[in-house]
């Protein structure tokens, strides 16, 4: 039972250019919903997160767009660099469950070309 | 802050065994999750600790076990080790009240044989 789905599993995009990556959801208890950036090697790293409550939150060149009525989310990156080039998971939390625990999707490895 | 350590980073198993993974947390940081992250797919939650007791599990076996220490170091067992166990085992932590504040370890990567 996949309760994050995420597209596309693998990016390529030219420096300078816009990644776009986006995930659904199914359990409509789910109320934050995070980005995380992993390296090879490492854990996932928090990038950046949004609450149901906004449709739209920026943080530099990241930029999280949500969907209530369509159950969906996406990140956009502008400007992509070379360094930014890790796989991405989309994740869900319902608070309402106590745990807090993180629902991740499968991933999307972006990588950025020169 | 020092982050989230975990050890070993590397492990090879056999079928049948047990094993125990190891994570240090930051102080302060008295939540605890285990993860794992089969080869390329996301991490999935195995279960949480808080104050040394559990308060969160996601569906894995019994097998899978944990301990938390008063010392912010918790353990993750798993037993009669099984060859689809094999995977990358991530510790994250946060402190109370800082329900979205995750910080993750690099991991223990398990491979069984």
């Amino acid at each position: 039972q996949q309760q994050v789905k995420q597209s596309p599993q693998s990016l390529i995009v030219q420096k300078g250019g816009i990644s776009i990556i986006n995930c659904a959801y199914e359990n409509t208890a789910f109320d934050y919903f995070p980005w995380y950036q992993q390296f090879p090697g490492k854990g996932p790293a928090l990038l950046i997160a949004i609450r149901p409550d906004v449709s739209e939150k920026k943080e530099g060149r990241f930029t999280i767009s949500f969907n209530k009525s369509a159950k969906q989310f996406s990140l956009h990156i502008m400007d992509s660099q070379p360094g930014d080039s890790a796989t991405y998971f989309c994740a869900a939390t319902d608070s309402g469950a106590g745990s807090y625990q993180l629902t991740f999707g499968k991933g999307t490895k972006l990588s950025v070309i020169p | 802050e020092t982050g989230v350590t975990q050890s070993p980073t590397h492990l090879i198993k056999t079928r049948g065994q047990q094993v125990t993974l190891r994570c240090s947390s930051q102080s302060g940081h008295n939540t605890v999750s285990w993860y794992q992250q089969a080869l390329g797919q996301g991490p999935q939650f195995i279960f949480q600790y808080y104050r040394e007791e559990e308060n969160g599990r996601g569906n894995f076996p019994p097998r899978f076990s944990g301990l938390q220490f008063p010392n912010y170091s918790s353990e993750l067992n798993v037993n009669a080790l099984e060859l689809d166990d094999s995977a990358l085992y991530l510790c994250a932590s946060r402190r109370t009240g800082a329900n979205y504040g995750y910080t993750f370890g690099s991991g223990t990567r398990l491979t069984v044989v």
